[in-house]
């Protein structure tokens, strides 16, 4: 159905708590991606994978880490949450140099 | 590294008004960049408007437009005569297409709100 799904779509976190972004799409795409949007400063990227177990930082990969043991699934994770990483999280996939397919976002609140 | 800049918004248009929304590239990853322009609708997430791989080449979308122009690296989407569905958040990109590491860089993105 050429669809990529992010769970949750809303979280609220106190500084020092532990975050799990999810993702997933059903298009059978190789790479994967997650960008950060705040005010100001457009998407950011923070991790891509190329696929299973094949991920590389991206511009901002600082306070987050990653995890793609199924080619269909890409989370993100924050050890640690920190206020300053109050964003929209979007995920996206893609199929070689083709465009990226994005997720509705996740909004995550760090107070 | 590779950035785009976009017309800062917010833009406000009347419905039925000519559009232009500016944006400018620097590649510096690869000679010949992919160029995207995506849209973001209240509540949803970001999808594709338009692209174009090919310098000089146009590529057009539910009435918008927008050229490669590699002697100016610009990209600048247009529309005749914008209606108010159109309201949303426009985002120029860059793509890298040189194969393996391939990634998108955005701009930061345009609010565009066209009023009845």
């Amino acid at each position: 159905d050429m669809k990529v799904t992010q769970m949750p779509r809303y979280l609220i976190k106190r500084m020092g708590e532990n975050v799990l972004l999810e993702c997933g799409q059903d298009m059978s795409h190789e790479t994967m991606y997650w960008y950060r949007q705040d005010p100001g400063l457009g998407l950011q990227l923070i991790y891509i994978s190329y696929d299973v177990d094949s991920n590389s930082e991206g511009d901002i990969p600082k306070g987050y880490r990653v995890s793609r043991k199924k080619r269909e699934h890409f989370s993100l994770i924050l050890d640690s949450a920190k206020t300053n990483q109050t964003s929209v999280y979007f995920c996206a996939s893609s199929w070689g140099t083709g465009q990226l397919y994005f997720g509705e976002g996740s909004k995550l609140t760090v107070l | 590294g590779d950035s785009v800049t976009q017309t800062e918004g917010p833009v406000t248009v009347s419905e039925s008004e000519s559009l232009i929304i500016n944006c400018t590239y620097s590649a510096t990853s690869i000679a010949y960049p992919n160029l995207f322009w995506y849209v973001r609708y209240p509540g949803e997430g970001l999808q594709l408007l338009l692209k174009v791989i090919t310098a000089g080449q146009k590529g057009s979308s539910r009435g918008f437009e927008a050229t490669y122009n590699k002697e100016t690296t610009s990209f600048h989407l247009q529309k005749a005569s914008v209606q108010e569905s159109d309201s949303a958040v426009y985002y120029c990109a860059l793509g890298n297409s040189g194969g393996s590491n391939y990634k998108l860089t955005f701009g930061k993105g345009t609010l565009l709100t066209v009023t009845p």
